[in-house]
C-alpha cells in the first residue's frame, strides 16, 4: 500500500498562474483533507470531502477549488496564485466518522511545498 | 480558528530523559489525538484518547486527559534521538474535522 500520495513534492509558481495538486489515497477511505502548514501556525483546513462527489468548505478556503470526482483522488486548485499562499500543502485522509467519539485517525501524505513568487 | 494550543512551544532534553508536552482547548470534544511530523514530512497519528478516558498508554508513550480543565498531556520516556520532531494535539469536535495546535518542537540530543 503507498498510502496517502501528493503530486508534485515542490512547484514555484509565478503569481497569477494556476496550478492543481493531486492527492491520491489506496486504502478505500471516505473522507479526503486539504490542509495547509505556515509556521508557527499549525495546520489549517483548507477544504475536505465526506465522500465521492461532495466537498466542504474548511477555515481557509478563499483562494482554493477542490474537487472529488473519484474515492481515491481529491484535487486542490489555485486559480490564481498569490505570494499569501507560499505554504506546504497537506493532504489527510480516513476511514469514516461513526460520531459519538469514534473518530478514526488521519493518514497523511508527505507534502506539497509551493513557492509563489 | 485552532482549538488546540500546545504548550511549550520548543523542548530540548538529553536523550533518556522524560518529555512532556501539554495541550489546551476551548470547546467540548469527542476525543483527542496527538501526531508526530518529522522534519520535512507529513504527520504520523500516534495516540487517540476518548473524551470519557482519563489516561492511556502506547509503548513509551502516556497521555492523560482532563475534560474539566479542558488539558492533555503527552509523555514520552525514555526518550531518544529519533524521537526528535514536532508534536501536534488535534481536537476532534463533531463535525468530520479536527483542528490542530501549533504544536511542540522537541529536540533530543544525544
Amino acid at each position: 500500500n503507498a498510502g496517502v500520495t501528493q503530486t508534485p513534492k515542490f512547484r514555484v509558481l509565478k503569481t497569477g498562474q494556476s496550478m492543481t495538486l493531486l492527492c491520491a489515497q489506496d486504502m478505500n477511505h471516505e473522507y479526503m483533507y486539504w490542509y495547509r502548514q505556515d509556521p508557527g501556525m499549525g495546520l489549517r483546513l483548507i477544504h475536505y470531502s465526506v465522500g465521492e462527489g461532495t466537498t466542504a468548505k474548511g477555515e481557509v478556503p478563499d483562494g482554493y477549488n477542490v474537487s472529488r470526482l473519484k474515492k481515491q483522488n481529491f484535487l486542490l486548485g489555485l486559480e490564481s496564485a498569490a505570494p499569501s499562499q507560499t505554504s506546504v500543502y497537506f493532504c489527510a485522509s480516513s476511514y469514516s466518522y461513526t460520531g459519538g467519539g469514534s473518530y478514526n485517525e488521519q493518514f497523511f501524505g508527505p507534502g506539497t511545498r509551493l513557492t509563489v513568487l | 480558528s485552532q482549538q488546540g494550543e500546545e504548550d511549550p512551544q520548543a523542548l530540548s532534553i538529553q536523550e533518556g530523559e522524560n518529555a512532556t508536552m501539554n495541550c489546551s482547548y476551548k470547546t467540548s470534544i469527542n476525543n483527542l489525538q496527538w501526531y508526530r511530523q518529522n522534519s520535512g514530512r507529513g504527520l504520523v497519528h500516534l495516540i487517540l484518547i476518548r473524551s470519557n478516558e482519563r489516561e492511556k498508554h502506547s509503548g513509551r508513550l502516556r497521555v492523560t486527559l482532563d475534560t474539566s480543565k479542558k488539558s492533555s498531556s503527552l509523555l514520552i520516556t525514555a526518550s531518544r534521538a529519533a524521537d526528535t520532531a514536532s508534536y501536534f494535539c488535534a481536537t476532534d469536535g463533531d463535525d468530520y474535522k479536527l483542528s490542530f495546535g501549533a504544536g511542540t518542537t522537541v529536540t533530543v540530543r544525544a
